[in-house]
């Protein structure tokens, strides 16, 4: 199994609303990102979870709030998000931190803030 | 901080001629250099990648040159086809987690 897979992939929610995203891995990776991707932009990286510890938060406000609950899942929690946080989020995972291989994405969610 | 450069931001191609995108690095720390491929409302994918130990790598028509002293590698692909059409990426790993993408390039192959 070498997919990461995202769901759900199309989210639409009001400003009030809270929702989470929920990404999964089984190949036993044991680093986990959050990226944001804005229309002809590259993949911005919000967040990085390191053995299930958040090591990375790059400045991210604090209506995302991300949640590693075991090795294999991640989640971006959801609440009070404003229009311009509509994008295409990615989650992708990596073996391990320090090992420089490949990032394996995830179809991502396109999330959409009426 | 970390960043990564791309050039060409947009690149027309006639089909079975090659195309090349360059990037710069600022670290000179990194020593993982990917390359992804992102179609239109689809994932990133990588199509090759390159570690500092390696000054070259070919995979079929796709290739990847890395310069460590001037910080910058670059993407070949030769006798483009249609379906290379897509936004690509380059991207350095900084600390050794931290992957940071160039703003992308997109490539047209024009039949």
């Amino acid at each position: 199994d070498t997919e990461v897979t995202q769901t759900p992939k199309h989210l639409v929610m009001g400003m009030t609303n809270k929702k989470s995203l929920k990404c999964e891995q089984h190949m036993g990776h044991r680093a986990m990102y959050w990226y944001k991707q804005k229309a002809k932009k590259p993949p911005e990286l919000m967040f990085v979870y390191s053995y299930e510890k958040l090591s990375i938060n790059e400045s991210v406000p604090s209506r995302f709030s991300p949640e590693c609950p075991n090795s294999s899942l991640l989640n971006l929690h959801l609440h009070a998000l404003q229009p311009e946080d509509s994008a295409l989020y990615l989650c992708a995972s990596s073996p391990s931190e320090g090992t420089n291989t490949e990032a394996f994405f995830g179809q991502g969610t396109r999330l959409t803030v009426v | 901080g970390e960043n990564v450069e791309q050039h060409p931001s947009t690149l027309s191609v006639q089909e079975g001629d090659s195309a090349v995108i360059k990037c710069t690095y600022s670290d000179s720390a990194s020593n993982y250099f990917p390359w992804y491929k992102q179609e239109l409302g689809k994932r990133p994918q990588l199509i090759i990648d390159i570690r500092s130990n390696v000054g070259e790598k070919k995979d079929q028509r796709i290739a990847v040159t890395l310069n460590k002293t001037a910080k910058h590698f670059s993407l070949h692909i030769t006798e483009t086809q249609p379906e290379d059409s897509a936004v690509y990426f380059c991207a350095a790993i900084f600390y050794g987690q931290n992957f940071v993408f160039g703003p992308g390039t997109r490539l047209s192959v024009l039949p």
